[in-house]
């Protein structure tokens, strides 16, 4: 019974290049969210997505950032044309439908972004 | 906007000894629920106890406890009987009740607090 499974672990990138990070849901789960950590600080809401919408996007940056949850595959968030402020841990959450009881995020290890 | 306030950057405690992390939130909802997570060093976020907002009554995990204070809008952790397995960041969350057809767990997260266990 896997966790929320994100990769890479690390991702470092040189500024102007394109950064993907992957996350997997928990089985069974078909939400997820995606958070930043900027270093010595807490986690901040980006987006929310269900299987192929985007529900919440409020928390993601105008310009560069994407994020998306096809049918088949893991939620991917892109970041082009990367620049030093990007540098941070992205985390991945996921739960199931609401339908049923609410039920608390389960976060993966998260992706740790270094831009050269 | 909810928002989430952890007053306390560091707390420090001895092992076996009894340590309160607080918290406290600002909301205009009135069913919602509130969370600690506990991040160690290896990055991972680690739920620890959680706390729906219709309910007077404190949650408890173990050695984890919560004060649950709904009119003050304060969430306090008690860790007893601290272990040094217990150092890490800890971060109070709050998020909305997902009642009313909308589907929305977005978490809302404090700035966080490290804990120190000394032995």
């Amino acid at each position: 019974n896997a966790g929320v499974m994100q990769n890479p672990r690390h991702l470092v990138r040189r500024r102007g290049q394109e950064a993907r990070l992957r996350c997997s849901p928990m089985k069974g789960h078909s939400h997820v969210y995606w958070y930043r950590q900027l270093p010595e600080e807490g986690l901040k809401f980006m987006v929310y997505l269900q299987k192929e919408n985007i529900i919440d996007e409020s928390g993601m940056p105008k310009e560069r950032f994407s994020a998306e949850f096809p049918k088949e595959g893991p939620s991917i968030l892109r970041i082009q044309q990367v620049v030093r402020g990007d540098s941070a841990a992205y985390f991945c959450a996921s739960s199931p439908p609401w339908q049923g009881e609410n039920q608390p995020q389960h976060f993966g290890d998260g992706t740790r972004l270094s831009i050269l | 906007a909810q928002t989430v306030t952890q007053s306390q950057p560091e707390m420090s405690v001895q092992e076996a000894e009894t340590v309160t992390l607080s918290c406290t939130y600002d909301t205009s909802e009135s069913d919602y629920y509130l969370f600690w997570y506990k991040q160690p060093p290896s990055r991972q976020m680690i739920l620890v106890i959680r706390q729906e907002a219709y309910k007077q009554q404190n949650a408890t995990e173990n050695r984890f406890s919560v004060n649950f204070q709904k009119a003050a809008k304060s969430f306090s952790l008690k860790i007893s009987d601290s272990q040094l397995g217990d150092a890490a960041m800890y971060f109070c969350a709050y998020r909305r009740d997902n009642a009313g057809g909308t589907s929305y767990g977005k978490l809302t997260f404090g700035q966080g607090t490290i804990l120190t266990v000394h032995p």
